[in-house]
């Protein structure tokens, strides 16, 4: 079975502080997405990335970076926190051919930010 | 532009009614993919189903059924003889290509609540 696995499922951080979100996919896939859900809004794609040290931003990049150093890992980075920040945030894989193959999700992490 | 609508905010019925959630999408690629997924209240999305642009067929499973229409860029979901198990978000996405990259764009979800 597809595994995706973030490292935190709730997060309380500070105004101000540098936050890294960890997601680790077991299944050798390429392509791999940061969301944020909200109510009302739905998940909105922050950043993508399709290959190892590749990246798009998606719809609601401003505020974050990414890093995927590995194949299997693709972190989200909160440069400096805001309250606005505070979200779930969700985590996805998908393998290349990703236009006719689902994407596998995480089971998300609730960021608190004070 | 929103390129995945699901007007439908939430939605209320009674057990073992039909109910129909709305998903009009918007794109450029000759190619590409539509899904719908689960969100139930414990939170983890789940997938339900994929079609691709290629493929108007519709599909039933179970009490899901799905219309693709290409023609109204509609890719609508029934449940029929609805279930208090089916209560949930369901969000529609869209999977098309943006460079050389595949980004997949989800609709803002219909919350589904099914009263016993």
């Amino acid at each position: 079975d597809v595994k995706v696995t973030q490292s935190s499922r709730y997060l309380v951080k500070r105004t101000g502080e540098k936050v890294f979100l960890e997601c680790v996919q077991d299944m050798d896939h390429e392509n791999m997405f940061w969301y944020r859900q909200d109510p009302g809004l739905g998940l909105r794609l922050i950043y993508f990335s399709y290959d190892v040290k590749m990246k798009e931003k998606g719809d609601i990049p401003e505020g974050y970076s990414v890093s995927r150093e590995k194949k299997e890992r693709f972190s989200l980075i909160l440069e400096s926190a805001s309250t606005n920040q505070t979200s779930m945030y969700l985590c996805a894989s998908s393998p290349l051919e990703g236009m006719n193959t689902e994407a596998f999700f995480g089971q998300g992490t609730r960021l608190t930010v004070v | 532009a929103q390129k995945v609508t699901q007007a439908q905010t939430e939605i209320s019925v009674v057990e073992k009614e039909d109910v129909t959630l709305d998903c009009v999408y918007e794109t450029r690629d000759t190619t590409y993919y539509l899904f719908w997924y689960k969100q139930p209240p414990s939170g983890e999305l789940v997938f339900l189903i994929r079609r691709n642009s290629f493929d108007e067929q519709n599909e039933i499973s179970g009490r899901y059924s799905w219309n693709f229409q290409k023609s109204t860029s509609s890719f609508n979901f029934t449940i029929t003889a609805s279930q208090v198990v089916d209560s949930a978000v369901y969000f529609c996405a869209l999977s098309e290509e943006i460079g050389s990259a595949r980004q997949l764009t989800f609709g803002s979800g219909t919350q589904l609540t099914v009263l016993p």
